[in-house]
């Protein structure tokens, strides 16, 4: 079985500064991998960033990076600079790559608001 | 462009009746799936499907049914046994093969109200 943790459920940030999401999992799987997606109040879902359990390079994708730390199970996502389209939700997920199934578990989601 | 289509964006039906939602997609994915979204829950799964004629129970099926009979479709069926059907719900689908980094591509979702 896999969980997803996302213990904020909202987060403020001003314009331009740079915020960190938190993401911690659990899994028995020896491979798999996170992903992180954003989903803004039209309700589709972005996929934005994925970080394979052994990569040995944290992932960045554009003003997006991911902390992942192994040994503590997190994989935290870095939004750089903020900008104002950046308030949405932001969800992590997580796949288990051994168990033969291709479908993600999500957590509860993070909803970010950028002020000016 | 390729996509995901989900009709219609909102729905709206009475209590004990079932409601089928739409989901279309070209962009030649075997698997599809359907998430439901309720607030504060982030998305549970509830039916896959990886293969034509194939589909898997998720973490939440009771109440629900789907059929797989062509690889661009995968409808849903909120059935009157569903004890709380109203909800966003998300159909999407992946890239065929085994591939790790393969990301869920999403609908825009439906979102079902049921008074």
């Amino acid at each position: 079985a896999q969980k997803i943790t996302q213990t904020q459920p909202g987060m403020f940030v001003q314009e331009k500064e740079a915020v960190t999401l938190d993401c911690t999992y659990d899994t028995s799987d020896p491979s798999y991998g996170l992903f992180w997606y954003k989903q803004p109040s039209s309700g589709e879902m972005i996929f934005l960033i994925y970080q394979g359990s052994y990569d040995q390079q944290n992932a960045t994708e554009g003003r997006y990076s991911l902390n992942f730390q192994k040994a503590r199970k997190s994989a935290n996502l870095v939004i750089s600079a903020s900008q104002l389209g950046d308030s949405a939700m932001y969800f992590c997920a997580m796949r288990g790559l051994n168990s033969g199934y291709s479908t993600l578990t999500f957590g509860k989601g993070t909803m970010l608001l950028v002020s000016p | 462009d390729g996509g995901i289509t989900q009709s219609p964006k909102y729905l709206f039906r009475k209590e004990g009746q079932n409601v089928t939602l739409s989901c279309e997609q070209n962009l030649n994915h075997d698997a599809m799936y359907w998430y439901r979204q309720d607030p504060g829950q982030g998305l549970r799964l509830i039916y896959y499907s990886q293969i034509v004629n194939d589909f898997q129970k998720g973490d939440i099926a009771e109440g629900y049914s789907v059929s797989r009979e062509k690889k661009e479709s995968f409808p849903l069926t909120v059935t009157s046994a569903q004890k709380n059907p109203t909800a966003f719900y998300l159909c999407a689908s992946k890239k065929p093969g085994q591939v790790n980094n393969s990301p869920l591509h999403f609908g825009n979702g439906t979102r079902l109200t049921v008074t």
